[in-house]
Order: C-alpha cells, then structure tokens, then sequence
C-alpha cells in the first residue's frame, strides 16, 4: 500500500514564526487532505489538496503530485495553531475507494 | 449542514465484552469510512462503506465488523473486546461525486477497555 512519511515529527515555534510540514506519499494518490487534530481528538479538514496550491488566511499548502510530496505552510503561527497535523492520502478511486492513509503526524507546538 | 455525528462519545467496556458504535454522516453523503487511533499506531484504517455494501476493509481481525443502513448511517461493532481495543475510533463521511473525495470526520468516540 501508499507509505506516507511526515517532517518534522516536532516542532517547537515562538508565536509569531513560520513553519513548513512535509508530506512525503510513495505513489500517485488522488486524494491529499491535511487535518488539524484539536485536542479533543476531532480531526480538523485544512486543506483538501490533491494537486496544486491552496491558501487559506495564515495557511497555505503545495501538492507537487509528480514529485510525490506536499507542504502545509503556517505563517504568523499562534499558540492556538498547536496540536498534530496529519496528512493524509488516499489512492485511486476505483481501487481504494474512500480509503485514507495516514502519516504519524507532525506535533507542533507555538509557545508564547 | 450539521456534521457528522457519533455517539456515544465516550464508553467504558470490560475485556469480552462488546460494544456497538453509531455514525451519522453528512447529508447527502454516501461513503462512510471507519478509523482506529491508538498511541502506538496511530490512525488507521478498518473499513468503509458505500450504499450498504462494504467497498473496502483494513487489516483487522474478524471481531471487527460494520454496516450501513439505507440512510447511510454507520455502526461498527467489536465483539469479545480485548485491552488492546481501547482507542479513538473515528468515522468520516465523503459526498463520492465526481468534484471531490473529501472525507470529513466526527468527533470520535472514545472506548476504554478494563
């Protein structure tokens, strides 16, 4: 099946930095959305982005599918920025389905 | 459009117990796609369906079973529960069309298993 790799599995920031996340996916994928966990376990849909670029507010993300990786941007970040971010993939429609598989994450975490 | 929903949010259970887990998903959706997320694993796949047939199905044991009703709601069902068991199952809903496969998540219920 697709491996998903995630970079950074931390990091820490000072409220007001930027951070890039990275999503690595092992083979072509026709679905690509990245989530916000909040703490309550919920997982958050940012970005669904198979392809192509994407900004919303402080966020943006890049899919580079022929490369296989794509980028979650968080400018200005802020305290309630912290939490995992997951991205996730999921294969062609008529194999897979729905089906979603996901990296370990990425633990962000925005002091003051 | 409300979101999805499951209930219950949080369940208590004993080892060989079992329990039955429900999800609603957005209107209009059909898919409905099961995940498991414990600490050591992570979030993983168990199953999905679409208009009451199961479309595709995780590398989980039998005791883990599901279904969809005519509504598109969801349960899954973990017979003969085992410590391991305890985790956040969460459900996510897509609308399968042609424009998109976003899927969008519940809130997750939470099982501990005694």
């Amino acid at each position: 099946g697709i491996q998903v790799e995630q970079s950074p599995p931390d990091l820490i920031l000072q409220e007001g930095a930027n951070s890039t996340l990275r999503c690595n996916f092992s083979d072509s994928v026709n679905n690509l959305q990245w989530f916000h966990q909040n703490p309550w376990g919920q997982l958050i849909n940012l970005f669904y982005i198979p392809s192509g670029t994407k900004q919303n507010g402080r966020l943006s993300a890049t899919t580079v599918a022929t490369e296989r990786y794509s980028l979650l941007y968080i400018s200005s970040s802020q305290t309630t920025d912290s939490g995992v971010y997951f991205c996730a993939v999921g294969g062609l429609r008529w194999t897979s389905g729905s089906r979603l598989t996901f990296g370990e994450g990425t633990q962000l975490t925005v002091n003051p | 459009k409300a979101g999805v929903t499951q209930t219950p949010r949080y369940l208590i259970k004993t080892r060989g117990q079992q329990v039955t887990l429900s999800c609603s998903p957005i209107s209009g959706h059909r898919s409905v796609s099961w995940y498991q997320q414990t600490p050591g694993q992570g979030l993983q796949f168990l199953f999905e369906y679409f208009s009451e047939t199961q479309r595709n199905k995780g590398n989980f044991p039998g005791r883990f079973s599901g279904r969809q009703f005519s509504n598109s709601r969801s349960e899954m069902n973990v017979s003969t529960l085992e410590l391991g068991d305890s985790a956040l199952y969460l459900c996510a809903s897509s609308p399968w069309d042609r424009v998109t496969d976003t899927q969008y998540f519940g809130p997750g219920t939470r099982l501990t298993v005694l």
